[in-house]
Parts: C-alpha cells; structure tokens; sequence
C-alpha cells in the first residue's frame, strides 16, 4: 500500500521567505510526527498530532514554526521568515494510535535556505 | 531530559562477519525502542521495535536486545552483507510516541 509521502522532495528558497511542506499520512494512522534532521542537531522531534487532541508542540524551535493538520489527515508545516539555521531535512511519520506499532517515515522534504 | 547515545560512530566490516551496534539512554521509563535504518537520501525504515516489557526481537539476521533497567540496546547483524551499508539509529519513546534518537551508527560492508 501507500507509504507516508511528503511534497516537495526538494526546496530552495530565499532568506526571509515562507516555506509550506506537505505530509500525506498512511491511510488509518492517527498518529501524525513531524521531525527535523540537520548535521548538527541530528534528528529533532518537532510536533506531533493525535486525532482531534490538541497537538504536542514541545519541540517547535520557535514562533515562526507552525503546523497544522486538517481532516485528521494531510499535515502542513509552516515556517515563516526563513532563516540559514533552518536549512535541514524535515521528515514526517505516521503510526497507529497505539505504542506497539513503529512509526513509518515519508522520504522528508530537503530544505535549503539561501 | 532522555539523552541516547550511540556507539560507534562509524564502522567498516568485511562481508560475513558478525557485528553489534550499541544504544544506550539514560532514563529508563521508556515506553519502547525501535531500530531504524537510514539510506543516503531517503527516510528511515523501522527494523525492530521492542516494547519496555519485552528483552528482544528478531527479525531475520537481526536481533535487538534491551535492558531496562541498565538503559541499553543492541542491534546484532549476522553474517553482514553490501547491502546492510546504511546509517542505524536508535530511538526511544514515552506513552505519546514522541522518539528521541542516537546520533546514528553509519555501517560500511566491504564486498
């Protein structure tokens, strides 16, 4: 069946710029992680959606982060005003509602901030 | 704050010999570990998760163990191929199944 598959692959844009990427979960998973992996931080938790529960944003790094899932399915994350330190893969995942199936990872969004 | 660290870094075997990566977290009220695999450019695959009640799972030539109470994991790979080349992380979870990972062992298998 289909994986979790993020849009776009591939992103460069300019400082200061907005940037939307796109997550599409596994069908059924209501569980929805997004995650950042950079060279010197290696993999971060950034937010995480559970159903209709309000969303864990511990792990947004500041306020020009956000995200947003609607229908309980499709997510977008949001950073406004990029900056250079932004410039990392961002990966989403999917899992069941319960904690004995493992998350199952899209092919992350490589972003590159000029 | 859950910290894991992953030993090595690195490492280059020949083809056919047995090797373990090390994972090790430093508290203990996980809700589980997973194994994951991570190709040049591609997103992670889940190799083995083992739930905090659990000591091991296998999966083909792997096997991952855990010890709770000491805050470790081994990823065992039997009889090592060009095609185990990969970066492995180690990641563990709390009840909301948040991960915190390793840092990653990047595995070199010469032909």
């Amino acid at each position: 069946g289909a994986g979790v598959s993020q849009s776009p692959s591939n992103k460069v844009t300019e400082k200061g710029k907005d940037v939307e990427l796109r997550c599409d979960p596994i069908s059924g998973h209501t569980a929805l992680y997004w995650y950042r992996q950079s060279l010197g931080q290696g993999l971060e938790f950034l937010i995480y959606f559970q159903g209709n529960s309000a969303p864990d944003k511990s792990g947004l790094p500041s306020d020009r982060f956000s995200a947003e899932r609607t229908g309980g399915s499709v997510s977008t994350l949001t950073i406004q005003r990029t900056q250079q330190e932004d410039s990392a893969v961002y990966l989403c995942a999917s899992s069941t509602p319960t904690g004995d199936q493992p998350q199952h990872f899209g092919d992350g969004t490589r972003l590159s901030i000029l | 704050k859950q910290e894991v660290t992953q030993i090595p870094a690195a490492l280059s075997v020949p083809e056919g010999e047995n090797l373990v990566l090390n994972c090790s977290f430093t508290d203990s009220a996980i809700y589980n570990l997973q194994w994951f695999r991570q190709d040049p450019g591609k997103g992670l695959t889940s190799l083995l998760l083992i739930q905090s009640s659990q000591r091991e799972q296998t999966s083909g030539r792997l096997n991952a163990s855990l010890d709770k109470s000491s805050g470790r994991s081994t990823l065992y790979i039997a009889a090592s191929q060009p095609g185990d080349s990969a970066t492995y992380l180690c990641a563990v979870s709390g009840n909301t199944g948040k991960l915190i990972f390793g840092q990653g062992t990047t595995l070199q298998v010469k032909p």
